[in-house]
């Protein structure tokens, strides 16, 4: 079955303490992308990735780190969370179509809470 | 920089009833696409449809149709005969095209919570 995979689900942790979020898919995608949403703000970009090794930022990136070193793996890192990252977490992945992505799969999401 | 606005937070409807979610964008790029997605009260995110912005054709697929007018740059999104599984937040979105990776960034609304009553 297609799908983009999200570990954990849910996570609870404490100010400053490291932490990574993974993201797989296995449809082969070259791009990848991480999104926060927040109650009235929508869904925003955190990072992106165009494949292997190539990896951007998206509007929000302040206090993450991403990696692409093989292309079914695009984990999320918060090296020092703090509570303004509490938040829902999404992944996702598509095909690249007329130079960007076309339909992007997502994951089902993770919760996160910073205390 | 790009920008999506969905002015309407949430809309109430009653089934049967027609109803259209507005999307207004801004970007300086000539070409772009235009996206809208569909999260479900599961979570789920899901996509709807894909407009380039070099076809203004609208599109109809069912109840659902989109409406892509460049000159006012929207592109609105109309379910006929609304149905209980329509409630939803629904998002637009917007993907630049200024060249090298910034094609992959991606810029939603902040989304409007469909609800539709029995």
């Amino acid at each position: 079955e297609a799908q983009v995979t999200q570990n954990p689900r849910y996570l609870i942790t404490v100010t400053g303490k490291k932490l990574t979020v993974t993201c797989s898919q296995n449809m082969n995608h070259e791009y990848m992308s991480w999104y926060r949403q927040d109650p009235g703000l929508g869904l925003r970009q955190i990072y992106y990735s165009m494949n292997v090794e190539v990896t951007d930022k998206g509007d929000v990136p302040e206090g993450y780190k991403v990696s692409r070193k093989e292309k079914r793996n695009f984990p999320l890192i918060l090296e020092s969370p703090s509570p303004n990252q509490t938040s829902l977490y999404f992944c996702a992945s598509s095909l690249l179509q007329g130079g960007g992505p076309y339909e992007q799969y997502f994951g089902p999401g993770t919760r996160l809470t910073v205390t | 920089a790009q920008k999506v606005t969905q002015a309407q937070t949430e809309i109430s409807v009653v089934e049967k009833e027609d109803v259209t979610l507005d999307c207004v964008y801004e970007t300086r790029d000539t070409t772009y696409y235009l996206f809208w997605y569909k999260q479900p009260p599961s979570g789920e995110l899901v996509f709807l449809i894909r407009r380039n912005s070099f076809d203004e054709q609208n599109e109809i697929s069912g109840r659902y149709s989109w409406n892509f007018q460049k000159s006012t740059s929207s592109f609105n999104f109309t379910i006929t005969a609304s149905q209980v599984v329509d409630s939803a937040v629904y998002f637009c979105a917007l993907r630049g095209n200024a060249g090298g990776t910034s094609y992959g960034k991606l810029t939603f609304g902040q989304g409007t919570i469909l609800t539709v009553h029995p």
